[in-house]
């Protein structure tokens, strides 16, 4: 079964740094264009990172951009996004997705599996 | 930044009803605009990609049409699980874009 698990999600003060993480099952990390997604609390979706599949090119929002760095393991088959500098509106749940189409970094077909999500609250 | 604006952001319909949400964009997409469903507590649910691409598995009561910058997803007759929050993504260009919402409640 194709599943991604997010972990991590903590109450941290505002400044502080943060990794939280996305294991993968049943697919490659390294073959799919992977993602992280946020949502605030009865609030909308934000994009928050991409990472593609074959150069590991990664792009940001800009909200996050200098501030959160999205990596993969291949070994571990597993997702993360680094967070530094936190600031209470980076409060949220992060949700992982991966894109639909392997081998494929154009966005085209969608982001059809996705996470459960890990909450992190930025709160002094 | 593309900006992708939804109409109505919140709309109250029947079971039975035929309902279409609109969704633009700032700039053209071309026809790289997903459609995701969301239900309280959950993650989002692929509908749509490709602007009219119906994902696997997803009833055929749903579809989507549009090019450009213009788009819409209809749901031809609503059913009970259909209540929830409906998102339009653009995935053209970076920094890839949601839209606000629409909720859709029972009326």
């Amino acid at each position: 079964e194709v599943q991604l698990v997010e972990s991590g999600g903590v109450v941290i003060q505002p400044g502080g740094s943060l990794r939280v993480s996305c294991a993968a099952s049943g697919f490659n990390v390294d073959d799919y264009t992977m993602h992280w997604v946020r949502q605030v609390p009865g609030k909308g979706l934000e994009w928050v990172s991409r990472i593609t599949w074959n150069d590991d090119n990664t792009y940001y929002g800009d909200s996050v951009k200098g501030r959160f760095t999205i990596s993969r393991d291949n070994i571990k088959n597993s997702l993360y996004l680094q967070m530094n500098s936190l600031r209470t509106e980076d409060t949220a749940f992060y949700y992982c997705a991966k894109d639909q189409n392997q081998y494929d970094s154009s966005g085209y077909w969608g982001m059809d599996v996705w996470g459960q999500g890990t909450t992190v609250t930025v709160s002094s | 930044d593309i900006q992708m604006t939804q109409s109505p952001l919140s709309l109250s319909a029947s079971v039975g009803d035929r309902v279409t949400f609109t969704c633009r964009a700032s700039q053209t997409v071309s026809a790289y605009v997903s459609w995701y469903q969301q239900k309280p507590g959950k993650a989002p649910k692929l509908l749509i990609f490709a602007a009219s691409s119906l994902q696997g598995a997803v009833p055929s009561r749903f579809s989507g049409s549009g090019y450009g910058t213009d788009f819409t997803l209809t749901i031809s007759s609503l059913q009970p699980e259909d209540f929830a929050t409906y998102y339009c993504h653009q995935s053209y260009s970076t920094p890839y874009t949601f839209g606000p919402g629409t909720n859709l409640e029972i009326k």
